[in-house]
C-alpha cells in the first residue's frame, strides 16, 4: 500500500520567512517517484517537482529547495524568502510504475504568507 | 510539458441530470487517464483509471455505474455523473499519461461541479 502524510495542516508564516512543508512517505516499491504540486485558489495543480526513488541528491531551484532522505522516507520542501504569491495548497504526491503509476496524495498544507 | 484539457472548467446542473466532462491530452497519446475527486479543502482522491479501449478500474466505495467513464480513443476520456445530486458537487480533476510522458501524469485545469 502506498501513503503519502502531509503533518501540517495550515502553516502561516510572515513574508521573507522561510518555511518547510514536511512529507512522509510510505511504499513497499523500490521503483517511485514523489512530486509536489502547488495549488493555487484557481484550483489548477501546478507542478513543481518530480524525483526518483533512485535519485537522493537534493535540488534547489530558486526559491525552493527539496530534500530527499529514503532513511527517513520523508521528502521535504523549503521556500526560502517566503512570498505572499507563494500562499496555496501544496501537495505531496507518490507513484509507482509498479502500482499502474497511481498517484496517491497527501492531505496537503495550507500555506498562507502574510504581507 | 504535455498538455491535458478539461472541458467545460464549471457546470451547474438540477438535481438528477446528468453531466459530462471531458479530458484531452493534446500533444500526446495518453494510454492511461485518472480521473481524481476534490471536495472542498481535501486532497485529490483518486476514484478510477483507465486504459485506452478497455473498461475503467474504479476505486473502492467508487459507484461505477454512477460514475460512467469512457476511454475510447488515445486522446479522450469521458467522465459522465448520472443522476447527479448535490452532495456530487466536487472538483474533479483528470491526468493523462503515455507516450513520451508513459510514467508521469500531467493534469487538467478541472472542472467544478456544482448541482443544485
Amino acid at each position: 500500500a502506498q501513503k503519502v502524510t502531509q503533518a501540517q495542516t495550515e502553516i502561516s508564516v510572515v513574508e521573507k520567512e522561510d518555511v518547510t512543508l514536511d512529507c512522509v512517505y510510505e511504499t513497499r516499491d523500490t521503483t517511485y517517484y514523489l512530486f509536489w504540486y502547488k495549488q493555487p485558489p484557481s484550483g489548477e495543480l501546478v507542478f513543481l517537482i518530480r524525483r526518483n526513488s533512485f535519485d537522493e541528491q537534493n535540488e534547489i531551484s530558486g526559491r525552493y529547495s527539496w530534500n530527499f532522505q529514503k532513511s527517513t522516507s520523508s521528502f521535504n520542501f523549503t521556500i526560502t524568502a517566503s512570498q505572499v504569491v507563494d500562499s496555496a495548497v501544496y501537495f505531496c504526491a507518490l507513484s509507482a510504475p509498479g502500482n499502474n503509476n497511481d498517484m496517491r496524495f497527501g492531505a496537503g498544507t495550507r500555506l498562507t504568507v502574510k504581507p | 510539458g504535455a498538455v491535458v484539457s478539461q472541458h467545460p472548467s464549471w457546470v451547474i446542473c438540477k438535481s438528477g441530470t446528468s453531466v459530462k466532462i471531458e479530458c484531452r491530452s493534446l500533444d500526446f497519446q495518453a494510454t492511461t487517464m485518472f480521473w481524481y475527486r476534490q471536495f472542498p479543502k481535501q486532497s485529490l482522491m483518486l476514484m478510477a483509471t483507465s486504459n485506452e479501449g478497455s473498461k475503467a478500474t474504479y476505486e473502492q466505495g467508487v459507484e461505477k455505474d454512477k460514475f460512467l467513464i469512457n476511454h475510447a480513443s488515445l486522446t479522450l476520456s469521458t467522465l459522465t455523473v448520472t443522476s447527479a445530486h448535490p452532495e456530487d458537487s466536487s472538483f474533479y480533476i483528470c491526468s493523462a499519461s503515455g507516450g513520451r510522458a508513459y510514467n508521469e501524469q500531467f493534469f487538467g485545469p478541472g472542472t467544478r461541479l456544482t448541482v443544485l
